[in-house]
């Protein structure tokens, strides 16, 4: 494997479910990312860890809990979702966090909440 | 704030240039993006420029950066069917290190 991966690529959950997505880069990089992306919005962050440290929370609800146990991995655990959460989940990564953030990205989880 | 804006949709025929605009405010940007994003796809970077140039080309894509405007455009010469999705333009705040994403132009490509 190389680059960025996700799984799983596609996801249909309830609103009482608990599921988790993954992400793993094979890259390196000591940043990693989660990105919302929902029809017509522009791209939005929601967590970034630098170092398996969480560096930032986009003022994200407390139902999306995001968990990176190594570099190369980062979780998000997804737990009583609304419908308006249904978008494609993007992970992505970084060599750091320096002012030339190159990051890459992996192909996403579509999730749908019903 | 910080804010990156685009047109949402542009479409050209195959083998015409096609020209994708972005403004961005951020004045303390230093690097600018261009990414492609494929149906089903998670985004792809194409091509960066430094804030302190003017322009940048990378075979057929040319990157064109007016600082004082805060205006940056992606020309793809030769346009490809395959070129067809959809293109962000995002900005590097050096500021708070964040990558700030336009929402997107969608590039269609007719035969």
């Amino acid at each position: 494997e190389t680059g960025v991966t996700q799984t799983p690529r596609h996801l249909v959950m309830g609103m009482t479910n608990k599921k988790s997505l993954k992400c793993e880069q094979h890259l390196g990089h000591n940043a990693m990312y989660w990105y919302k992306q929902s029809a017509k919005k522009p791209l939005e962050l929601m967590f970034v860890y630098n170092f398996k440290e969480q560096t930032e929370n986009n003022s994200v609800p407390s139902r999306f809990s995001p968990e990176c146990p190594n570099s190369s991995h980062l979780f998000l655990h997804l737990h009583t979702l609304q419908p308006e959460d249904s978008a494609l989940y993007l992970c992505a990564s970084s060599q750091d966090r320096g002012f030339h953030n190159e990051q890459f990205f992996g192909p996403g989880t579509r999730l749908t909440v019903l | 704030g910080e804010d990156v804006e685009q047109s949402l949709f542009l479409s050209v025929r195959e083998g015409d240039s096609s020209v994708i605009n972005c403004t961005y405010t951020d004045s303390s940007s230093t690097y600018l993006y261009w990414y492609k994003q494929e149906p089903g796809a998670g985004l792809q970077l194409l091509t960066y420029i430094f804030s302190n140039m003017d322009m940048k080309q990378d075979q057929r894509l040319t990157v064109l950066l007016n600082k004082k405007d805060k205006h940056l455009s992606l020309r793809i010469a030769d346009t490809q069917t395959g070129d067809s999705a959809i293109y962000f333009c995002a900005e590097g705040s050096s500021n708070t290190g964040k990558l700030i994403f336009g929402q997107g132009t969608t590039l269609q490509v007719k035969p």
